[in-house]
């Protein structure tokens, strides 16, 4: 069925590295993709998006590549500071479709 | 600034009981969506309202309604409540229209609903 999911449950990086979350997505027809953080006890927060016309968008901190040919997607968050901790979400939306499905969260821990 | 506002932020009811969440959207943000989140579980979409009429709907239950009043809250009302309706139910809004493909959810804290 059409779902959006995360490869691995939990990831340990070490402060000020380079943390990757990936994510793979199953409906071709999905065209808008994002990034959600949520911290513990709060609601999912906005990180970043990217459309399916582009490969790369990035923010402050955070850069998102999209290859649609393998339907992947990722996160990439530099010089990773422990206010980073939380779980992520990447989510996905098709044109013309109000929702936005979420994926399977991945668990960001932070490494003193 | 103003954020989403959810009540009650806790809830807690004996099985077959009913329960109503409300949520208050961002001022001017007309679009107002319902997720629900078992623990250690991804958002599940419910359903969504776009002015006050319904736009989307998903996995939810037929034991659970919803509606977007003349002033944009909403409210989930759940009947029958089951074991496993115990979650937390996350209400989000957005100043786009419904459909025109944007990421920008502001989410509430959440209602989190113990079914005992």
């Amino acid at each position: 069925g059409e779902s959006v999911g995360l490869h691995l449950p939990t990831l340990s990086v070490q402060e000020g590295d380079n943390s990757i979350i990936n994510c793979a997505y199953s409906n071709s027809a999905s065209d808008y993709f994002i990034w959600y953080k949520q911290e513990s006890g709060k609601g999912p927060q906005f990180i970043i998006d990217i459309r399916s016309n582009m490969d790369k968008r990035q923010g402050q901190r955070v850069t998102v590549l999209l290859n649609k040919t393998v339907k992947h997607l990722s996160l990439q968050i530099a010089a990773t500071q422990p206010g980073d901790s939380a779980v992520y979400f990447c989510a996905e939306n098709e044109m013309g479709d109000d929702k936005i499905i979420f994926g399977k969260g991945t668990r960001l821990h932070i490494l003193p | 600034a103003a954020g989403v506002i959810q009540s009650p932020r806790h809830l807690i009811k004996e099985k077959r009981e009913t329960a109503t969440l409300k949520c208050y959207p961002i001022p001017r943000h007309d679009t107002v969506y319902w997720y629900q989140q078992g623990p250690g579980q991804d958002p599940q979409f419910l359903i969504s309202f776009y002015e006050k009429m319904q736009s989307d709907k998903g996995s939810i239950p037929d034991r659970f309604s919803a509606q977007q009043f003349s002033d944009y809250h909403s409210e989930l009302n759940m009947s029958s409540l089951e074991l496993g309706d115990s979650a937390l139910y996350f209400c989000a809004s957005s100043p786009d229209k419904a459909g025109t493909n944007t990421g920008e959810l502001f989410f509430g804290e959440g209602s989190r609903l113990t079914v005992l």
